[in-house]
């Protein structure tokens, strides 16, 4: 079974500083994705970033991008120059890159607040 | 274009009641998954549809149970509710290119 691990339950950043969100996952499996997903106060799950384990280029996205470890089994989000709008709780997420499983597994998530 | 529209989005149930959830995928999903989120805590799978059946099952009792339409829609169903079943229910449509989340349904049964 997968297990994925934030370790951080609150964080807070002033505005337009950078700020990294860690998350670490145990898992035998080789194929696979992680996700990180921010759920703001409206509820629902808007995908941040997504990586592919077979790939050893970090993914970006704008302001966002991950610090995926393989081998530690470890994959890290920094966002940069934070905004108002950042504010929400942040889950990292596994999923097994098999045919017909579109199971997510997440963490508990950080609460992440931006202060003005 | 629609996203995941969920229904209702608001419920409060007595326990021992019965309760149905609904789910109207995303246009071009096939693949529906509802999740169970306890106050404080990340989502956690309940089950899985596909065709029309439950393609993959979560550590959910009996007392959960789903279905899927045709038209790629689904209910969750929860006999016989808990004090413990209060939380956010979140569907989840997709088709193998990504996932995309509704609001969820706040059940609190009291």
């Amino acid at each position: 079974a997968q297990t994925v691990t934030q370790s951080q339950p609150e964080m807070s950043v002033q505005e337009a500083e950078t700020v990294t969100l860690s998350c670490t996952y145990d898992t035998s499996e080789s194929n696979y994705y992680l996700f990180w997903y921010k759920q703001p106060p409206s509820r629902q799950m808007i995908l941040v970033i997504r990586q592919e384990a077979y790939k050893q280029q970090n993914a970006t996205e704008n302001r966002f991008s991950v610090n995926f470890q393989k081998a530690a089994k470890s994959f890290s989000l920094k966002i940069s120059d934070s905004q108002l709008g950042d504010t929400a709780m942040y889950f990292c997420a596994f999923m097994k890159r098999i045919a017909g499983n579109e199971k997510l597994t997440f963490g508990t998530g950080t609460r992440l607040t931006i202060i003005p | 274009d629609a996203g995941v529209t969920q229904s209702p989005t608001h419920l409060i149930k007595t326990r021992g009641q019965q309760v149905t959830l609904r789910c109207s995928p995303k246009s071009g999903h096939d693949t529906v998954s509802w999740y169970q989120q306890a106050l404080g805590q990340g989502p956690q799978f309940i089950f899985q549809y596909y065709e029309e059946e439950e393609r993959q099952r979560g550590n959910f009792p009996d007392r959960f149970s789903g279905h899927q339409f045709p038209n790629y829609s689904s209910e969750l169903n929860v006999n016989a509710l808990l004090l413990g079943d209060s939380a956010l229910y979140l569907c989840a449509s997709s088709s193998g290119s990504g996932y995309t989340f509704g609001s969820g349904t706040r059940l609190t049964v009291v």
